[in-house]
């Protein structure tokens, strides 16, 4: 089993439209959790980190379940700029980030 | 700030060749920096981490003979991926970690795409 596990993509959406990510991990002993954005042939980069009590950003909203070991990230009113890979990524004690497959998202206008 | 740079950004090399990757933290010092490899279509994979001054820790099923870390610096960290074949075509991205911050915050290099042929 990986230990980081997102949903298969590709998602295809129309701008405008409400999509949601899932992430699981199996890890209990993570302790920060992040979503990176990943453009074609770019090194990822943050997006936002994942708190317990769940945290928002604009479009994005993000929430953790430490019972569940599962991770979300909503994306509210996307824009064709929006159009990325997803990684859910999780972190091991000593600062070692492990990522997920990541989900593909594709805007359509 | 918080600026990481890969040299170079590219690389088409022979079988059998050693190809040097250079990872620069270029205005914050970094104590840790990671090496990263991902194949087509694939998620990140850690390969090593790399601490300034020793040894670097590779991760399960990571060649470390194969895969030369050296990290002599606080702001330069090398990986040498040695008689490459072209198994091993795929794209290898660094990070570091700024000294004075918690492990996990890391700034992502630009990568380098490495094609053996």
């Amino acid at each position: 089993r990986k230990e980081v596990e997102q949903d298969p993509g590709p998602f295809n959406v129309p701008e405008g439209a409400t999509v949601a990510f899932n992430c699981t991990y199996s890890n209990s002993a993570s302790q920060s959790f992040f979503w990176y954005r990943q453009d074609c042939r770019k090194e990822p980069k943050l997006l936002m980190s994942v708190y317990s009590s769940g945290n928002e950003d604009g479009r994005f909203t993000a929430q953790l379940n430490r019972a569940s070991q599962y991770i979300s990230l909503l994306i509210r009113d996307s824009k064709l700029s929006d159009s990325a890979t997803y990684l859910c990524v999780v972190n091991r004690p000593g600062g070692k980030l492990i990522f997920g497959q990541g989900t593909e998202l594709s805007v359509k206008p | 700030g918080a600026v990481v740079s890969q040299h170079p950004s590219w690389v088409i090399c022979k079988s059998g060749t050693s190809v040097k990757i250079e990872c620069r933290s270029l205005d914050f010092q970094a104590t840790t920096m990671f090496w990263y490899r991902q194949f087509p279509k694939q998620s990140l994979m850690l390969m090593a981490t790399s601490n300034e001054g020793s040894k670097a820790t590779y991760e399960q099923g990571v060649e470390k003979d194969k895969f030369l870390i050296n990290h002599a610096s606080l702001t330069l960290s090398t990986l040498t991926v040695t008689s490459a074949h072209p198994e091993d075509s795929s794209f290898y991205i660094c990070s570091a970690s700024p000294t004075d911050r918690i492990a996990y915050e890391q700034y992502f290099g630009p990568g380098t795409r490495l094609t053996v042929t």
